[in-house]
This record gives structure tokens, sequence and C-alpha cells, in this order.
């Protein structure tokens, strides 16, 4: 069973903090995901990843950096954390597009 | 920019089908299906991929129009565990993207 697992399952955190959210998988995909769930807007893409030291934006990058040092393992940087930021993000891996994306169990940030 | 899912939620009855539409404004190489229980992490449902082949849940069963760009998704005889947030996420043109709609919340009752 391919496994992503997520740090923490809830945080919380002060306005302007730095915060890092991390993901790592244990079926060597080549893409990661980081999105942002929130009620009534879905699932929204913030970074991904296709490869080691490689990231492309998202839909909403803005606030957030990302860190894909080793290909197990892709981080979510939140270089100054503020209220609006509050939000469950969740990490995706997946091979290769043509096939399931896997999902981690999810942080709940919350940003006081 | 995300697909566009309709309708954002239905209520049925233990037995009753439904149909759950997604639709994109660009070219898609793939669209994903995915159901959220409450609490849960997103689970793969079926996988519908540009020329026609399609990979996921035997009773579950979902049509891509590439020319349009739409996919629905056909759940028939449904049952209580139905239940959740279904979510479409689509994939286009070369890179690995993969953008998730705003999901559409399915109640089934007894």
């Amino acid at each position: 069973d391919v496994k992503v697992t997520q740090s923490s399952r809830y945080l919380v955190k002060r306005t302007g903090e730095k915060v890092f959210l991390e993901c790592v998988q244990d079926m060597d995909h080549e893409n990661m995901f980081w999105y942002r769930q929130d009620p009534g807007l879905g699932l929204r893409l913030i970074y991904f990843s296709y490869d080691v030291k490689m990231k492309e934006k998202g839909d909403i990058p803005e606030g957030y950096s990302v860190s894909r040092e080793k290909k197990e393992r892709f981080s979510l940087i939140l270089e100054s954390a503020s209220t609006n930021q509050t939000s469950m993000y969740l990490c995706a891996t997946c091979p290769l597009r043509t096939v399931e994306a896997f999902f981690g169990q999810g942080t709940r940030l919350t940003v006081v | 920019q995300q697909p566009v899912q309709s309708p954002q939620a239905v209520i049925l009855r233990e037995g009753e089908d439904a149909v759950i539409n997604c639709s994109s404004s660009k070219a898609l190489y793939s669209v994903h299906w995915y159901r959220q229980k409450h609490g849960e992490a997103p689970v793969f449902l079926m996988i519908l991929l540009k020329g026609g082949e399609q990979k996921g849940h035997e009773k579950i069963s979902a049509s891509f129009n590439e020319k349009k760009q739409q996919s629905s998704l056909y759940l028939t005889a449904s049952q209580l565990s139905y239940s959740g947030t279904y979510f479409c996420g689509i994939s286009g043109g070369s890179n690995y993207k993969l953008t998730f709609g705003k999901g559409t919340l399915l109640t089934v009752n007894p």
C-alpha cells in the first residue's frame, strides 16, 4: 500500500511565524502536490513538483513556498503565517498523470 | 483554473441514481474522480484518459467527452456508503498539474 504521511494532523501557529508542513511518501512517485481545502472552495492547488528540486506554481501560490530536496519528501513553507492561511492542507502523490493520486490525511493548520 | 462541477449538492434516497458533471475551459488529458468522507482523505474512484481508456471502480461509471471537455460520473442504485463529497480533478497539456473542482456533496438517506 502506498503511504503518504503528513507530519502533523493538527497545528496551531501564531501570526508571523514561519511554518513548515512536511509530506513523505514511500512509493518513489515522481509527482507531489500541495492543496488547501476550505469549505465551499474545494481543493485548491498551491504548488506541485514533478521531480527533485523541480517545482511549479499552482493556482494559489501567494504566501507559500515549497522545497523538494529528496524524491520522497515535499515541504510546504509559510514564510510568515497569516490568519487567512488557516485551513486544511492536503498532500498528494502520483507516479504518472495517467494513474490515481494518493492523499495524505491532511494537516489542519490554525493561525492565531 | 478549477474545473466546474455541478450540482453543488444532491440528496438521494437509497437505490436512486445520480449524475455529477465536471467541465473545463481547457483541453483535457485526463479526468480523475475522488470521493471524500468527512474527516478523511479523498479516495480514488475513476480515471478517464484522452482516447477513451478508463480505470476504476466496478460499481461506478463515468464518461469523458474530449470535444466538450466534460466528464460525468454516474452513481447507480446508490447506497448509504456513497455519501460524501465528490471531486473531479483534471490534468491537461504537457505538465503534471492536477487541479480539482469545488466538489459535489452527495447525501444518501435510507
